[in-house]
Formats: C-alpha cells, sequence, structure tokens
C-alpha cells in the first residue's frame, strides 16, 4: 500500500507568516493530491484538488503543488481565520488515504 | 445545491452496533462516490470506505474491513455505514462526504455524527 507520511505535526506562526506543509508519499502518485482544512467542531473543505487546483471560494492565498512523491500546501500570508488543523488526502485506485495532519498555531 | 445530511448522535456499549445515515439533499446521486470519514478524540481524519450509489460497488480501508458494510438507497439518496462490535476506540465524529472522481477532492461534507462508545 502507499503511504503518506505529511509534516510538520503542529506549527506555530503568526498572522502574515508564509506557511508550508509537506505530504510525501511512498511512491509516485501522479498528483492524485487534494487537501482540506478543518476547525474545531466543522466539517473539513476542501482547500486544493489535483495537487494544485484551488477549489471554488477558497482564498487565493492558498497554493498547492508537486509531483511524484513530494506534494506542498502553501499559505502565502496567514491570515486570523487560518489557524487550523490541515491533511492531505492520496487517492490511489478505489483507496483513499489522510496524512496525519498538521495542527497550525498562533504563535 | 446538493447538501449532505447526516443522522443524530449515537450512544452505544461496548460490542454493539451502530448504522449512520448520510441523505443527500436538494439533488440526487450522480456517478460520484460517496465516503465516509471519521475523526476519533484526539486523532486525525481516517478514510473508512466508499460507495458509488448508481453501482452499489463498496471499498473499505483494510483496517475496517469485515467489521463496517456501507451501502445505499438510491430511491432516498440515502447512503449507510454500520460498523459492527464496537469498541471504545471506535468513540469519533464520523462523517459522510462526497468524493467527485473529475476533480479527486471530497467537496461536499456532511454536518458530522457523534459515536460514543462507553459502558
Amino acid at each position: 500500500d502507499v503511504q503518506m507520511t505529511q509534516f510538520p505535526s503542529s506549527l506555530s506562526a503568526s498572522v502574515g507568516d508564509r506557511v508550508t506543509i509537506t505530504c510525501r508519499a511512498s511512491e509516485s502518485v501522479s498528483r492524485w493530491v487534494s487537501w482540506y482544512q478543518q476547525k474545531p467542531g466543522e466539517a473539513p473543505k476542501l482547500l486544493i484538488s489535483k495537487a494544485s487546483m484551488v477549489a471554488s471560494g477558497v482564498p487565493s492565498r492558498f497554493s498547492g503543488s508537486g509531483s511524484g512523491t513530494h506534494y506542498t500546501l502553501t499559505i502565502s500570508s496567514l491570515q486570523p481565520d487560518d489557524f487550523a488543523a490541515y491533511y492531505c488526502l492520496l487517492y490511489v485506485s478505489h483507496s483513499r488515504t489522510f496524512g496525519q495532519g498538521t495542527l497550525v498555531e498562533l504563535k | 445545491q446538493v447538501q449532505l445530511v447526516q443522522s443524530g448522535a449515537e450512544m452505544k456499549k461496548p460490542g454493539s452496533s451502530v448504522r449512520l445515515s448520510c441523505r443527500a439533499s436538494g439533488g440526487s446521486f450522480s456517478s460520484d462516490a460517496i465516503c465516509w470519514v471519521r475523526r476519533a478524540p484526539g486523532k486525525g481524519l481516517e478514510w473508512m470506505g466508499r460507495i458509488v450509489p448508481i453501482l452499489g460497488t463498496a471499498n473499505y480501508a483494510q483496517s475496517f474491513q469485515g467489521r463496517v458494510t456501507i451501502t445505499a438507497d438510491q430511491s432516498t439518496s440515502t447512503t449507510y455505514m454500520q460498523m459492527t462490535n464496537l469498541r471504545s476506540e471506535d468513540t469519533a465524529v464520523y462523517y459522510c462526504a462526497r468524493d467527485v472522481s473529475s476533480v479527486l477532492g471530497f467537496d461536499i461534507w456532511g454536518q458530522g455524527t457523534t459515536v460514543t462508545v462507553s459502558s
């Protein structure tokens, strides 16, 4: 099975900071990666699909990139509404695997 | 705009079973899949399995194979997730979500159902 490793598990940042979260697959996955944001008490929200396609209504400060085994989610300028947990999701055939998650906290 | 509406909170004893529902409101099932995801306290999101309602075919994560069954009723646009032999570690919020093959993402989520397993 393809494994997904997400890091860091948590980070502290300030408003205005640039934040990067990484997911690394155990083998090449052809950009079959999406990214989600989850706030306490809420359902997750799709941010990015197919590695770099920004979902409708998502602010332009969110971007995704990557290929092969290495994928990143970048928040160009962290806003107060962005303090949340973030997850990558890998598609492989009929199976899906979430990364372990990254908690973005206020420094 | 399709919404996914989930059934209410459940409290169960260890060893029992639970059946959760997820109804597509404001639309019907397309050719996309509906998946189930859970988040246990202090843990991350965990994909459990998916079903393509128009085909009735389901796939499961290895860790849930044999204990989880996902079914769909096209006439009511409702998907069900049944889990047997519940244990305390199954205490979690369970979500259904639409799994869109054309974008490779889960674009619509239910509001979540809390399942508490305790003696």
